[in-house]
């Protein structure tokens, strides 16, 4: 299957800065992109949209302009969390969506990013 | 809205046993169902993908089950074995969003 990477696979940082994720679709164009976020013991809980060229769709209860998202390139898509709090440490999971001409294309997931603010 | 619920959530067996696990779907308009194996602080590993058309999947001892019409799908694990301890997490894709809809996870433990 094709493979999706993100880096950092982890980070730590002080409260108030800000940290930026990045995913990438290493061997397809990806036109769209997804973040989730999962915490201790829970299951993924989808937080935007990303869509190449365009702004991101945030589901209900995120806020967009803490969790900035750009999809500047088919290949990659960052999740800037801007002054991050120790409320946003969490596990950050991205997955891409292969374009395959089919009804729904198959996604395929990053190997996600632990994030702890202090 | 789809909600996605898994029973048991933690389960504990002995190696050699063969298990069950339990996936439930409100909204049957699904358009496929995807069965994922996650290691703790780990990503998301895919071990089956079954499409709303199909009944079931096999991949070596695992075999899953999907009956769309009453929002059910199962995972056999058959001969379980230590490396099969993990979090499986079952997931559903509606057949208008692209969306994943995640369940709550089962974690198993096999026991030596």
């Amino acid at each position: 299957g094709a493979v999706v990477s993100q880096h950092p696979s982890r980070v730590i940082c002080k409260s108030g800065t800000s940290v930026k994720i990045e995913c990438r679709s290493l061997d397809f164009q990806a036109t769209t992109m997804f973040w989730y976020r999962q915490f201790p013991k829970k299951s993924l809980m989808l937080m935007a949209t990303s869509n190449e060229g365009s702004k991101a769709t945030y589901e209900q209860g995120v806020e967009k302009d803490k969790f900035l998202i750009n999809h500047a390139s088919l290949t990659l898509s960052t999740l800037t969390v801007t002054s991050a709090h120790p409320e946003d440490s969490s596990f950050y999971i991205c997955s891409a969506r292969e374009p395959s001409g089919k009804q729904v294309d198959e996604q395929f997931f990053g190997p996600g990013t632990r994030l702890t603010v202090l | 809205k789809q909600e996605v619920t898994q029973i048991p959530a933690a389960l504990s067996v002995p190696e050699g046993e063969n298990l069950v696990l339990n996936c439930s779907f409100t909204d049957s308009a699904i358009y496929n169902l995807q069965w994922f194996r996650q290691d703790p602080g780990k990503g998301l590993t895919s071990l089956l993908l079954i499409q709303s058309s199909q009944r079931e999947q096999t991949s070596g001892r695992l075999n899953a089950s999907l009956d769309k019409s009453s929002g059910r799908s199962t995972l056999y694990i058959a001969a379980s074995q230590p490396g099969d301890s993990a979090t499986y997490l079952c997931a559903v894709i509606t057949n208008t969003g692209n969306q994943f809809y995640f369940g709550t996870g089962t974690s198993l433990t096999v026991i030596p």
